[in-house]
């Protein structure tokens, strides 16, 4: 149990569609990333949230956007969805601050998202 | 693209085997991180290696990376059911401290 919670657990969507998935990060916890994992895929960095504001981008396309709000929670937004956006979304919070770097992830369970 | 490579894809074998599984880059990392996940799970950090040769151990798994921070290996002794999975290595940069993923060993341990 991480103390990571994502909602919602599946989503069916079509094509063209938008999407927000949120993320609640683990107590004391200040930074969150967003993965997406294609089936039979490792995670693939989208990007992170460091004070509400990016800290780092995958190479996603623009309709990938994100944001984190003061309490540390997150949410991620995909626009104009495609088929290949079908996976299942990743949020993982972890710490910056006080010489600690934030490289020791605490994931969620993930929302599974179907795109028809 | 710090491209990590792990093999094998795909493993299954019969308690109380051993194996080991690998993770190679052409890039150096300043540390490499192992994570298992289960299905419907999100990835669950095992261990991170960070000097050059490290060995850590967990229990009955074994962790190494590699002299020139380039590679790393798992290996399980007397494997069981329970360490059924798909075994992520994750290569972490030191400028940005953002795990890339690989791509996974999915090992299956039948009774």
């Amino acid at each position: 149990e991480t103390g990571v919670t994502q909602s919602p657990t599946h989503l069916i969507k079509t094509r063209g569609q938008q999407v927000t998935l949120r993320c609640s990060s683990q107590s004391g916890h200040n930074t969150v990333s967003w993965y997406q994992q294609a089936l039979g895929q490792g995670p693939q960095f989208i990007f992170q949230y460091y004070r509400e504001e990016e800290n780092g981008r995958g190479n996603f396309p623009p309709r990938f956007s994100g944001l984190q709000f003061p309490n540390y929670s997150s949410e991620l937004n995909v626009n104009a969805l495609e088929l290949d956006d079908s996976a299942l979304y990743l949020c993982a919070s972890s710490f910056i601050g006080g010489g600690a770097t934030n490289e020791k992830l605490f994931f969620g369970s993930g929302t599974q998202l179907s795109v028809l | 693209t710090q491209l990590l490579e792990q093999s094998p894809q795909f493993l299954s074998i019969q308690e109380g085997e051993n194996l080991t599984v690998y993770c190679n880059s052409s890039s150096v990392f300043s540390s490499l991180q192992w994570y298992r996940q289960e299905p419907g799970e999100g990835p669950v950090l095992l261990v991170t290696v960070v000097t050059g040769g490290e060995v850590k151990k967990l229990k009955r798994l074994t962790f190494q990376f590699g002299d020139a921070r380039k590679d790393s290996s798992l290996h399980i002794t007397a494997a069981q059911p329970g360490d059924t999975g798909l075994y992520l290595c994750a290569g972490v940069d030191g400028g940005s401290y953002i795990p890339t993923f690989g791509r996974g060993t999915s090992l299956i341990v039948h009774p």
